[in-house]
């Protein structure tokens, strides 16, 4: 089953915060986050495995919490360039069966 | 330079005209997969392989074919493309699922008519 992502668009002045939720209804061993550019393939940000370990971009941050098989990026004093669209992705218990969640479109404004 | 390719990147074909697009990596990666883009519907996963001559179904597999007799190469074959079909294709590998990154193609743009 796809992950649920929301918002499923979000609209933000520069410097401003956003959060971007991804939640499953089955237990995960890693949640992944992609943006994706407009016209350009999907890029990787961070990897959130089951037990706390992080791998990923230095300027972005993210939660997972096992437990509700739920994860949150956190972009903090947004640039232009965070614009494009997020996806988050979900790896089950055994580490397999990978799907991406629909996306959360996000545009950052002057 | 570390990179998946696709090839072409952009292709129009007809109903029923069998066609094939081209994925290479040169990272030695054991984990390639194909999805399709759809808006608003994300990346639906077609076809994955583990490894060579290891490959299983993903989401919508139907009217795909794939085969991994090489390492490096994940070729995607329609066999008799339909309408239903034209989406923007992303070839993708990795080390392993589940704790490793994803490197994506550039994608293809398929047209179906």
């Amino acid at each position: 089953q796809q992950p649920v992502q929301s918002p499923q668009a979000v609209i933000l002045r520069e410097g401003e915060d956003a959060v971007i939720n991804c939640s499953s209804s089955k237990a995960l061993y890693s949640v992944h986050w992609y943006r994706q550019k407009h016209g350009e393939a999907p890029v990787f940000l961070m990897i959130l495995l089951k037990g706390g370990e992080q791998k990923g971009h230095e300027k972005i941050s993210a939660s997972f919490n096992e437990k509700k098989q739920q994860s949150s990026l956190y972009l903090t004093a947004s640039q232009l360039s965070y614009s494009g669209t997020y996806f988050c992705g979900t790896a089950d218990n055994y580490g397999q069966n990978f799907v991406f969640g629909p996306g959360t479109r996000l545009s950052v404004l002057p | 330079e570390a990179q998946v390719t696709q090839n072409p990147r952009y292709l129009i074909t007809v109903t029923g005209k069998k066609l094939t697009v081209t994925c290479s990596q040169n990272m030695n990666h054991e984990y390639m997969s194909w999805y399709r883009q759809d808006p608003g519907l994300g990346l639906r996963q077609i076809y994955y392989s583990m490894n060579v001559e290891v490959t299983d179904k993903g989401d919508v597999p139907e009217g795909y074919k794939v085969s991994r007799k090489e390492k490096r190469n994940f070729p995607l074959i329609l066999e008799s493309p339909s309408p239903n079909q034209t989406s923007l294709y992303f070839c993708a590998s990795s080390t392993g699922t589940g704790r490793y990154e994803q490197y994506f193609g550039p994608g293809t743009r398929l047209t179906v008519t």
